[in-house]
């Protein structure tokens, strides 16, 4: 079968750093998204990875390790409007289609 | 540039009853998906066009889900008759090329409640 496996919640302190980790299996792999969807709004593209490593945006990075099924999604210098759920996606093969996790909640605390 | 758009942004509906909902592509892509997310879940794939062209619809749960996209522009996904199960909110997004599907730009969603 195929799944991506994500912490449900996570909670962290304005100004600080966070970490959502995320592990999948699944039949093929092209490479790792990462979507950002705040509270009644639309999942939004945040980053991509087909290879291994960092790959830094802004205040977001992400990484990824081909040989573990395992990415993560760093935040830094966290603010309040951080607050979002937080979706991994696959891109499991040369069709095109991408799989969703269930999503990490991000709670920022002032 | 407009994003993506879809209509209603709501419905409400009774067991049995039938509803359609739209989505507007970005002008000049050509993949378009459909989505659904029950609460809590996963963002679950229900079908994906090329063009006017179904390249997947393995996610579509049943025969009761009909999904068009005549001309290649906007397109529809038409729930008849629609059951408890159904309700959720149904997210279309579109990416330009099949090679760019990592990098798709979501519509804010249709909430489908049935009661």
């Amino acid at each position: 079968g195929q799944s991506l496996e994500q912490p449900s919640e996570v909670t962290a302190v304005e100004g600080a750093i966070v970490q959502i980790n995320c592990t999948y299996q699944t039949s093929g792999f092209y490479g790792l998204s990462w979507y950002q969807q705040h509270d009644g709004g639309a999942p939004t593209f945040l980053s991509y990875n087909a290879l291994d490593g960092l790959e830094e945006t802004g205040r977001f990075s992400s990484f990824l390790s081909r040989s573990d099924s395992y990415g993560y999604l760093l935040l830094q210098e966290l603010q309040m409007k951080d607050s979002a759920s937080y979706f991994c996606a696959v891109r499991d093969g040369r069709d095109d289609k991408i799989i969703f996790g269930k999503g990490t909640r991000l709670h920022i605390l002032p | 540039e407009a994003g993506v758009t879809q209509f209603p942004s709501h419905s409400v509906i009774e067991k049995g009853q039938t509803v359609t909902l739209r989505c507007d592509p970005i002008s000049g892509h050509d993949n378009l998906y459909w989505y659904r997310r029950v609460m809590g879940k996963e963002i679950k794939f229900l079908l994906h066009f090329v063009k006017e062209s179904k390249q997947d619809e393995s996610g579509m749960p049943n025969n009761r889900f009909l999904a068009e996209r005549t001309g290649g522009t906007y397109s529809t996904l038409k729930v008849q008759p629609a059951e408890l199960e159904d309700s959720g909110v149904y997210f279309c997004a579109s990416s330009l090329t099949s090679e760019s599907s990592y990098e798709q730009y979501f519509g804010p969603g249709t909430r489908l409640t049935v009661t």
